[in-house]
């Protein structure tokens, strides 16, 4: 059973079309996690939630966005998307993080192309 | 924040061991590490906690020295299925915020 759902897997977008990618989850956890991912690269966080309250990294560009309407859901939002943000966007959950030791689970994430 | 990983990149022939070790100049409270294979997502392996832990997976296990704020993962008699990037990764200093390490691309050939 998927635990943790991102849609689409593959997203065509327009230079400058915004574009939202979604992740949904079954596990009720309450971090969720948005990360980059370019070709050969390590998985950079971008944002977390721990419930609602958000959480940028400081070298997150503006132009994304995140929304988390409930525990199970959450968005990405790219107001303008550039060729430079193309790339795996990758959604995880934890349990609460009062509980270090627990693993981070992973979407099958969406591969982002910009035209 | 992100941590540290050695080598970069190894290529084995099947059953041949290997090292990869991950350095974080920042305290570590947890150690995990993930396996990821091409286009898909990581798969987890293992957490290490505090107090030099040492854990295994099938023949992959890892140890953790909390005071030299270093994690190493050895992989012994590798599989061709071992094929892959590994990442360490560590909780930030909140415990929410997690983050990978730089990545060791994995090859095992026949």
């Amino acid at each position: 059973d998927a635990m943790v759902i991102q849609n689409p897997r593959y997203q065509v977008t327009q230079f400058g079309k915004p574009v939202t990618l979604s992740c949904s989850q079954t596990l009720n956890h309450n971090v969720m996690y948005w990360y980059q991912q370019k070709s050969s690269q390590a998985p950079k966080l971008l944002f977390h939630y721990y419930d609602k309250d958000f959480n940028n990294e400081a070298d997150t560009p503006d132009n994304f966005q995140s929304r988390r309407p409930n525990t199970s859901f959450c968005f990405l939002d790219i107001r303008s998307p550039g060729l430079g943000d193309a790339a795996m966007y990758l959604c995880a959950t934890r349990r609460t993080p009062t509980a270090p030791n627990t693993e981070a689970f992973f979407g099958q994430g969406t591969r982002l192309t910009v035209v | 924040q992100q941590p540290v990983q050695s080598p970069q990149a190894v290529i084995l022939r099947e059953g041949e061991d290997a090292v990869i070790n991950c350095s974080s100049s920042k305290a570590l409270y947890s150690v995990h590490w993930y396996r990821q294979k091409h286009g898909e997502a990581p798969v987890f392996l293992m957490i290490l906690l505090k107090g030099g832990e040492q854990k295994g997976h099938e023949k992959i296990s890892a140890s953790f020295n909390e005071k030299k704020q270093q994690s190493s993962l050895y992989l012994t008699a590798s599989q061709l299925s071992y094929s892959g990037t590994y990442f360490c990764g560590t909780a930030g200093s909140t415990g929410n915020q997690f983050y990978f390490g730089t990545g060791t691309s994995l090859t095992v050939i026949p």
